[in-house]
């Protein structure tokens, strides 16, 4: 079955910088990936879907990419500021009807 | 606009007792419902997700059980909770098959004593 993969170790960046997080998946090349954030105490909130035929998305300050060669999404945050931090979850389509979630890669940006 | 809404937001409950968490949609129909379980610094870990009323299909063999009597009513019992059972879980609504996004709720913390 589908494995997605996320560091777990939180990626701590200097307010301004660019953060940049990685989504890998084990398996077949999914029809498209999605993005959400959650924070703490919080629901998942959508942020971004990319297809497989889409290299690169963007949305505001976000953009993520989508590699089926690497089996990778990178999902990059351009001028990050304290409040972008909270954990950043990759969500593969399993099924019809289902996603599968990574753990999630919690970021912090020190002000 | 559509809203999800599910409580109560925190629950404190003894080994043993039964459980009853709610949640509802507003301001869509026939939305594909879904039930997960999130482990502290875990993953999202489907439970139940209902296409229909009366639809459910189960993910994972536990002591829980969810039923959908309405259309935007989902709801995740348990006769006899475990130790086990403590964590966070959050109702999500989609429509659609395929790329459409899921849409969360704030949850619910469920502790076992």
């Amino acid at each position: 079955s589908q494995k997605i993969e996320q560091n777990s170790e939180a990626l701590n960046i200097q307010e301004g910088k660019t953060a940049t997080l990685t989504c890998n998946y084990t398996n077949y090349s999914p029809a498209y990936l999605q993005w959400y954030r959650q924070d703490p105490g919080r629901g998942p909130v959508f942020l971004l879907l990319i297809r497989e035929n889409e290299k690169e998305k963007r949305k505001e300050r976000l953009k993520v990419t989508f590699d089926t060669t690497l089996k990778q999404s990178l999902f990059h945050i351009t001028a990050s500021q304290p409040a972008d931090s909270a954990t950043y979850l990759c969500a593969l389509r399993d099924s019809s009807y289902k996603l599968i979630f990574g753990s999630g890669t919690r970021l912090l940006v020190r002000p | 606009s559509q809203t999800i809404h599910q409580w109560p937001a925190t629950l404190v409950q003894p080994v043993g007792s039964p459980l009853s968490l709610e949640c509802t949609v507003e301001g869509t129909s026939n939305p594909n419902l879904y039930w997960y379980r999130q482990a502290a610094g875990r993953g999202l870990q489907l439970l139940f997700y209902s296409v229909g009323i009366g639809q459910i299909s189960s993910e994972v063999p536990q002591n829980l059980s969810a039923s959908r009597p309405q259309d935007r009513q989902f709801i995740l019992s348990s006769k006899k909770l475990l130790l086990s059972d403590s964590g966070f879980y959050l109702c999500a609504w989609s429509v659609g098959q395929g790329v459409q996004p899921q849409h969360f709720g704030d949850g619910t913390r469920l502790s076992i004593l």
